[in-house]
């Protein structure tokens, strides 16, 4: 079964400074990849994913990724935090649908709410 | 392109009411479709998700229902809320490929009162 652990369930940083989100998966075969952010009482908007190609990944908002299947994680990270960024982030692991018994949900992990002090 | 609509945004039910709510997709055929309640500080639960029309999976034994009458069309429902169905649900709807991710929609904030 596939797991996502997300370390820090509130990280909170400066404006500037650079926003690291710790996302580590469990899965069996290499999986796909979701981080997820949603602003107070919005739904969840796709910041970006990793399926195959360049482990590492941009997304929008200048927020990338780098998926590292040594480490089996899936890391966010953005070079300066800006006042808009403050949101609560989800990562997200699917299967490739060929894990016998196709799963056609996304696991997602508790979230991590990132606040930016001024 | 695709959108996916869901209402009513916000809602006030008295305890023992029922609940209608519904999301619809556009732009897609044969999405499949999720709902998710987001409870204060408790993260993503997925309550039902359909592959298709009348295929309903429950994820959580509870006070609500889910029906999929249409292709593009997902129902949550409930004959009598409890004060513990209050929360932030949330529709979804993913492509037929597993290297798709959701694509939400906005929301409906439900408080039982």
């Amino acid at each position: 079964a596939q797991s996502v652990t997300q370390l820090g369930s509130h990280v909170s940083v400066s404006e500037g400074a650079l926003v690291l989100l710790r996302c580590n998966y469990s899965s069996s075969v290499p999986p796909y990849l979701f981080w997820y952010v949603q602003y107070p009482n919005q739904g969840l908007q796709l910041l970006l994913k990793y399926t195959t190609g360049a482990t590492l990944v941009k997304g929008i908002n200048g927020f990338e990724a780098e998926f590292k299947k040594s480490e089996t994680s899936f890391h966010l990270t953005k070079p300066s935090a800006h006042m808009s960024d403050a949101a609560e982030y989800f990562c997200a692991v699917s299967d490739r649908g060929n894990s016998g018994g196709s799963n056609y949900k996304l696991t997602f992990g508790k979230g991590t709410l990132l606040t930016v002090n001024p | 392109s695709q959108t996916i609509h869901q209402w009513p945004a916000t809602l006030v039910q008295p305890v023992g009411s029922p609940l209608s709510l519904e999301c619809t997709v556009e732009g897609t055929s044969n999405p499949n479709l999720y709902w998710y309640r987001q409870a204060a500080g408790r993260g993503l639960q997925l309550l039902f998700y359909s592959v298709g029309i009348g295929q309903i999976s429950s994820e959580v034994p509870q006070n609500l229902s889910a029906s999929r009458p249409q292709d593009r069309q997902f129902i949550l429902s409930s004959k009598k809320l409890l004060l513990s169905d209050s929360g932030f649900y949330l529709c979804a709807w993913r492509g037929q490929g597993f290297s798709y991710g959701y694509t939400f929609g906005s929301g409906t904030r439900l408080t039982v009162v």
